[in-house]
């Protein structure tokens, strides 16, 4: 049972290229979360997705875009990278009737935007 | 909206007890969780308390929740050196449904 898995691992972008960071879940879950991690600020969040073709903004939802393609699987997209989008991103899932709706997350992607 | 404090840094000695504190700001929390995070990997959930409790006991972890201040606080027992990790704070408020809010996070060090 795979749990969260995020591809890629590593990243290295210039400035002004795109990419698309992948994400699936095999545990059924309905809510999915795109998070980016800085030092000193904790966890904050870009995106979610509380089911299967629902979307909404986050705290910091500037220059990403997502897409929730089917009930497993939420993408995160920079169109045009930015060294201040040096971070690192966790996606999670979670399911309300689960562990009191806590979240299980992957093991991130660390990106650098050069 | 919701607002989750931590320290940043706490240092121990092998086999002391650690104290882990955070504070939030929405009295309508229901759920209060507390992960662990290795380096490299991502979050991994610890425990966590409903509002309705004042304290959850695990093993080595106990959870004391004071609901009047809006404290939350973990207390690991016997410190080990693979204790070592940064511990998240984070609160689930009864209007936001699935969202959690986080602290910032409190990197142990556990010394030898």
């Amino acid at each position: 049972n795979a749990g969260v898995t995020q591809t890629p691992k590593f990243q290295v972008l210039k400035t002004g290229q795109s990419m698309t960071l992948q994400c699936a879940q095999d545990m059924n879950h309905n809510s999915m979360y795109w998070y980016r991690q800085d030092p000193g600020m904790g966890l904050r969040l870009i995106y979610y997705s509380a089911s299967e073709g629902t979307t909404d903004k986050g705290e910091v939802p500037n220059g990403y875009n997502v897409s929730r393609l089917n009930k497993r699987e939420f993408s995160l997209r920079l169109e045009s990278a930015a060294p201040s989008q040096t971070s690192v991103y966790f996606c999670a899932s979670s399911e309300v009737q689960g562990i009191a709706g806590g979240y299980t997350f992957g093991s991130g992607t660390r990106l650098t935007v050069v | 909206g919701e607002d989750v404090e931590q320290s940043l840094f706490l240092s121990v000695r092998e086999g002391d007890s650690s104290v882990i504190n955070c504070t939030y700001t929405d009295s309508s929390s229901t759920y209060l969780y507390w992960y662990k995070q290795e380096p490299g990997a991502g979050l991994q959930l610890l425990t966590y308390i409903f509002s309705n409790m004042d304290m959850k006991q695990d093993q080595r972890l106990t959870v004391l929740l004071n609901k009047k201040d809006k404290h939350l606080s973990l207390r690991i027992a016997d410190t080990q050196t693979g204790d070592s990790a940064i511990y998240f704070c984070a609160v689930r408020s009864s209007g936001s449904a699935r969202q959690l809010t986080f602290g910032s996070g409190t990197q142990l060090t556990v010394l030898p």
